[in-house]
């Protein structure tokens, strides 16, 4: 079925460093794509999408960039800051009108000053 | 314009008991979603109403059931609660067919003793 991977972590930086938290998606249909954080005691907040191979999402200095050859939609940033420490999911659409998303397991970021 | 809001926050049920959350989306949003978050089993998909129907449904026991009104608020039930459903239950609302974007909530934790 559809699911989506994401590296688990947790993952500890410090401030400054450069992020990347992999995500890959079954390759079924064609599904937008979306990251979304949450930072503690908090729900989800969308962080950026790309809906179509090629898009690249970019939000508050992270990106990812939708590859379809190798269905992937990773994370990165250039230098994280301690404010950035959150859980990470990844997730996918169904596309059409069904308003269903799949989310990977969620990554914890945590950056050191 | 207001985000995404649920009440109660918190919740403590027992075993046995039923409850029912409550979701108002975003003005002028007309599907809602619900999730629940769980340590063990992430993010999973409850249901997602559109117009007052229920347009899809995740894999869970017919003890969980939901309803949206013709503002568009939900309520989800559940009934006979057990230890296991105590989890984060988020709402999610999305207005825009062609975005396909989800907006979510702050959640409500349901602690089931």
């Amino acid at each position: 079925g559809d699911s989506v991977t994401q590296m688990e972590g947790p993952v500890t930086l410090s401030e400054e460093a450069f992020l990347t938290i992999n995500c890959t998606y079954t390759a079924t249909g064609y599904p937008s794509l979306f990251w979304y954080v949450q930072y503690p005691g908090e729900g989800l907040q969308l962080l950026l999408k790309a809906t179509k191979a090629d898009d690249k999402g970019s939000n508050k200095g992270f990106e990812a960039t939708y590859r379809k050859e190798t269905t992937s939609f990773h994370l990165e940033k250039g230098s994280v800051q301690v404010s950035d420490s959150a859980v990470y999911f990844c997730a996918r659409d169904h596309g059409g009108s069904n308003y269903k998303l799949t989310f990977g397991k969620g990554t914890l970021l945590t950056v050191n000053p | 314009k207001a985000g995404v809001t649920q009440t109660p926050r918190y919740l403590i049920k027992t075993r046995g008991q039923q409850v029912t959350l409550s979701c108002s989306p975003i003005s002028g949003h007309r599907s809602v979603s619900w999730y629940q978050q769980t340590p063990g089993q992430g993010l999973q998909f409850l249901f997602e109403y559109f117009s007052e129907t229920q347009r899809n449904k995740g894999n869970f026991p017919g003890r969980f059931s939901g309803r949206q009104f013709s503002n568009s608020r939900s309520e989800m039930n559940v009934s006979t609660l057990e230890l296991g459903d105590s989890a984060l239950y988020l709402c999610a609302s999305s207005g825009d067919p062609q975005s396909e974007t989800q907006y979510f909530g702050p959640g409500t934790r349901l602690l089931v003793l």
